[in-house]
């Protein structure tokens, strides 16, 4: 199957600080990317939709200034989360539709972000 | 919105039992697919099985088959011969003509040797 991956796996960082997630589609064009999240125990919530070359579509609730997307290429999405805070803390997970031979989306393997 | 419920937290099996996960959802859409997806303790997400909603013949994967009732927006999923690795999150999910995915709350499986 096709491959997803996102960088980093985990990160750890202050409050106040930035941090950015890339999720890379490695053997295929996506030009759109979902992004979610999901709490300890919890559900996958989505967040936003991420379209190459244009502006993502965010979910009812998400902030937009908050949650920065960036689809700049075929193959890669950014998750930017601006100064960030111990709420944030969360595990992230994109995932990358590929259309051909047919309409398939495909998981990364998520980034635990903790803010301290 | 499009909502799926999963109304079972947690289900146990005997190994080499049977089990069966419930799932409804709400939708106003015709076209969409279900989906149920494994989340094992690594938290990578795993298809296990998917149904198209125009199609009618319930889907199978070896020992996973679904039941899928259009009319009663019911998706359940049956898990035979239930094997130790068969242990995680099984999550229901619903895709939209957007392709966007609403994920059920979860059902956590403990497969019991």
């Amino acid at each position: 199957g096709a491959v997803v991956s996102q960088h980093p796996s985990r990160v750890i960082c202050k409050s106040g600080t930035s941090v950015k997630i890339e999720c890379r589609s490695l053997d295929f064009q996506a030009t759109t990317m979902f992004w979610y999240r999901q709490f300890p125990k919890q559900s996958l919530m989505l967040m936003a939709t991420s379209n190459e070359g244009s502006k993502a579509t965010y979910e009812q609730g998400v902030e937009k200034d908050k949650f920065l997307i960036n689809h700049a290429s075929l193959t890669l999405s950014t998750l930017t989360v601006t100064s960030a805070h111990p709420e944030d803390s969360s595990f992230y997970i994109c995932s990358a539709r590929r259309q051909r031979p047919y309409n398939e989306q495909f998981f990364g393997p998520g980034t635990r972000l903790t803010v301290l | 919105a499009q909502t799926v419920t999963q109304s079972q937290p947690e289900m146990s099996v005997q190994e080499a039992e049977t089990v069966t996960l419930s799932c409804t959802y709400d939708t106003s859409e015709s076209d969409y697919y279900l989906f149920w997806y494994k989340q094992p303790p690594s938290r990578q997400m795993i298809l296990v099985i998917r149904q198209e909603a125009y199609k009618q013949q319930n889907a199978t994967e070896n020992r996973f088959s679904v039941n899928f009732q259009k009319a009663a927006k019911s998706f359940s999923l049956k898990i035979s011969d239930s094997q130790l690795g068969d242990a995680a999150m099984y999550f229901c999910a619903y895709r939209s003509g957007g392709d966007q995915f609403y994920f059920g709350t979860g059902t956590s499986l403990t497969v019991i040797p």
